[in-house]
């Protein structure tokens, strides 16, 4: 059992607007900033989002990310058929000492 | 453009000690800070812990009492060994490298992951 939830999966139509949720708690998501992983198959994971709302150089503006009270949220716009991946939320949590991890949203393009 | 680099034994019997290295190449251990991730096999992720400048560590508290990692300037490479394995160490682990923005970190690199097999 994760210690932040995400939904196990979602999907979309190329073109759509997507967001993946992820909830925490107040010594997690509503005290530290959030990041967003994105896997391809059989590949690492690699930053999408950090800082909550910051995009790495490389990462398409179509990827935002936003955050209230405990929950924080992906949204990805223009849907593309290359998106079809694994995404993690992750932060810190002050009560564990860790960096905990959401239990991964299996993104489908239909 | 930092690199990281898994090496180690794929298969490992239970009850004995895994060890893992991971070479980096671009940047230097002695000034960031350097994690082990790992991933059962259809499954999500876990942190182990990170090591930073002057062999400082933070462990995951799940994983304390089997986990130990150090690190060697001279060749760049940090390790992790975890003693006591069962099966349910069976995972791909990955090194990454934390970066740091406005006292916040996240993972910015990654080694392509290494799957270890805990078997008789």
């Amino acid at each position: 059992q994760s210690v932040l939830t995400q939904p196990p999966s979602a999907s979309g139509t190329p073109g759509q607007r997507v967001t993946i949720s992820c909830s925490g708690g107040n010594s997690n998501i509503e005290t530290n900033s959030v990041n967003w992983y994105q896997q391809l198959p059989a590949t690492a994971p690699k930053v999408l989002i950090y800082h909550t709302n910051q995009r790495p150089s490389g990462v398409p503006d179509r990827f935002s990310g936003s955050k209230s009270g405990t929950s924080a949220s992906l949204a990805i716009s223009g849907l593309q058929s290359e998106d079809e991946a694994d995404y993690y939320c992750a932060t810190w949590d002050d009560s564990l000492n860790v960096v905990v991890f959401g239990g991964g949203t299996k993104l489908t393009v239909l | 453009q930092v690199q990281l680099q898994e090496s180690g034994p794929g298969l490992v019997k239970p009850s004995e000690t895994l060890s893992l290295t991971c070479t980096v190449s671009g940047g230097s251990i002695s000034t960031d800070f350097w994690s082990w991730i790992r991933q059962p096999p259809g499954k999500g992720l876990e942190w182990i812990g990170y090591i930073y400048y002057r062999g400082l560590t933070m462990y995951n508290p799940s994983l304390k009492s089997r986990v130990t990692m150090s690190m060697d300037a001279s060749t760049n490479q940090f390790s992790l060994q975890l003693s006591s394995v069962t099966a349910a160490d069976t995972a791909v682990y990955y090194c990454a490298r934390e970066g740091w923005y406005s006292s916040s970190a996240y993972f910015d690199y990654w080694g392509q992951g290494m799957l270890v097999a805990i078997s008789s």
